[in-house]
């Protein structure tokens, strides 16, 4: 299976600033879906985007999507040292033979610092 | 609470051993999925089942089996031919079609 891409690997702020990290893949999709990993803990999914849906909001979390260059980019506004974890972007394909299967990209690790 | 448990949370074993990881869900999913995760990295697909007694390979099934006997319960083995086990493994399930992924806490597997 094809990964996405996430950039940057690695990301410092300041608490309060904004995080925006980016999700490249290369299939055509039915979604995608951002998930938050906690060290040492399982992945919890924060938010799903449709292939037909180009934005979409949750609390301080804001997600776009842009089919036409198959990206994602998801935004944390005013960033507290509770959001530093890995960030992953993951992809359900448009043409699911492969058993109903999400594809991870290698995430993003933030770090907020107080 | 509805969830998925995954036991034990740290396992060490010898080289040479085989090593089951266990996976219970509660939450009525057909479909659940292995993960392995290595420091620093993304997940990589292990096995997945969609229903019970039937599963299929991930892209890293080499050196690892696994059983669905039941539809809560998706335990998987790591057998002495996986040549470098050391590395947390995540389970996962879902309901039918494209919704999100729940996870376990994971296991933290260590051979030494």
């Amino acid at each position: 299976s094809q990964q996405g891409e996430e950039d940057p690997q690695a990301l410092s702020i300041q608490e309060g600033e904004n995080a925006t990290m980016n999700c490249s893949y290369k299939t055509s999709i039915n979604n995608l879906q951002w998930y938050r990993q906690n060290s040492g803990r399982g992945l919890v999914h924060l938010i799903l985007i449709r292939s037909n849906e180009r934005e979409k909001h949750s609390g301080r979390l804001r997600v776009t999507l842009d089919t036409s260059k198959k990206s994602s980019s998801l935004l944390i506004t005013a960033s507290r040292a509770a959001d530093t974890a890995s960030y992953f972007c993951a992809t359900d394909a448009m043409n699911n033979n492969a058993g109903n299967m999400l594809t991870f990209g290698g995430g993003t690790r933030l770090m907020v610092k107080p | 609470d509805g969830g998925i448990t995954q036991s034990p949370k740290y396992l060490f074993r010898k080289e040479g051993q085989n090593v089951t990881l266990s996976c219970e869900q509660n939450l009525n999913h057909d479909a659940m999925y292995w993960y392995r995760q290595d420091p620093g990295q993304g997940l990589r697909l292990i096995y997945y089942s969609q229903i019970v007694n039937d599963f299929q390979k991930g892209d890293i099934a080499e050196g690892y089996s696994v059983s669905r006997e039941k539809k809560e319960s998706f335990p998987l083995t790591v057998t002495s031919a996986q040549k470098n086990p050391t590395a947390f493994y995540l389970c996962a399930s879902r309901d039918r079609g494209f919704s999100p992924l729940h996870f376990g806490n994971g296991t933290r597997l260590t051979v030494t």
